[in-house]
């Protein structure tokens, strides 16, 4: 059963406009989280994390919040920029790293 | 340093045949994963080493999957017989503590198509 969960395939999103990727878990004894970020033909590439006893964590134009009650996990590309346009895996950690499904951005000029 | 080399970065091979994947981690890191991604599952950890001990294979799907790590620059993925179901991109990836206590640093993949 699938433990961390991005339930959209695919997201659109204007140059300059906010894209938020959603992230859901199962498991309450994920300690760590991640985002990682793979373009075409490339291995996934680490992107921004979070630990578990934090809510937000932010890196340029790149935040991460944590809902730890709801077991949700969310990024946040402000603004976006086409060369934004990407797949992003989130990733939970309990030992080992659980990643998801993965979500591709297309950010349109 | 070169990053995590992956070879073959294509196979293109038919059902039944013995498949192998080849993956050079970055030097000095201690542990080895290999992943396996699907549309439909995303990236899935199939099996992972630390200091060229398996740790965790619970990931592997099949006895027709193997692994090994003969040393610390070298590790091979084996599916034998290969079948179509087998199709995929199969990452490794290397980092210097395991989980996310530090960043994987993931190869360019293997693209795997079994006919």
């Amino acid at each position: 059963d699938q433990q961390v969960k991005q339930n959209s395939p695919s997201l659109s999103v204007q140059e300059g406009r906010i894209s938020i990727l959603n992230c859901d878990y199962t498991n309450s004894m994920f300690d760590y989280f991640l985002w990682y970020k793979k373009y075409p033909a490339e291995g996934p590439t680490f992107l921004i994390s979070i630990s578990s006893i934090k809510d937000k964590n932010e890196d340029g134009r790149f935040t991460v919040f944590l809902n730890k009650s709801a077991k949700h996990l969310s990024l946040h590309i402000v603004p976006s920029q086409p060369g934004d346009s990407a797949v992003y895996f989130c990733a939970a950690r309990s030992g080992k790293l659980i990643f998801g499904q993965g979500t591709t951005l297309q950010v349109k000029p | 340093d070169a990053g995590v080399i992956q070879s073959p970065r294509h196979e293109v091979t038919e059902m039944g045949q013995e498949v192998t994947l080849r993956c050079k981690p970055i030097s000095g890191h201690d542990y080895l994963f290999w992943y396996r991604q699907t549309m439909m599952r995303g990236l899935e950890l199939l099996i992972y080493f630390n200091n060229n001990v398996p740790i965790d294979d619970s990931g592997m799907p099949e006895d027709r999957f193997s692994a090994k790590m003969p040393n610390a620059s070298f590790s091979t993925l084996k599916i034998q017989p290969s079948e179509p179901r087998d199709s995929a991109v199969y990452f490794c990836a290397s980092s210097l503590l395991a989980g996310g206590l530090d960043t994987q640093y993931f190869g360019p993949g293997t693209r795997l198509t079994v006919l």
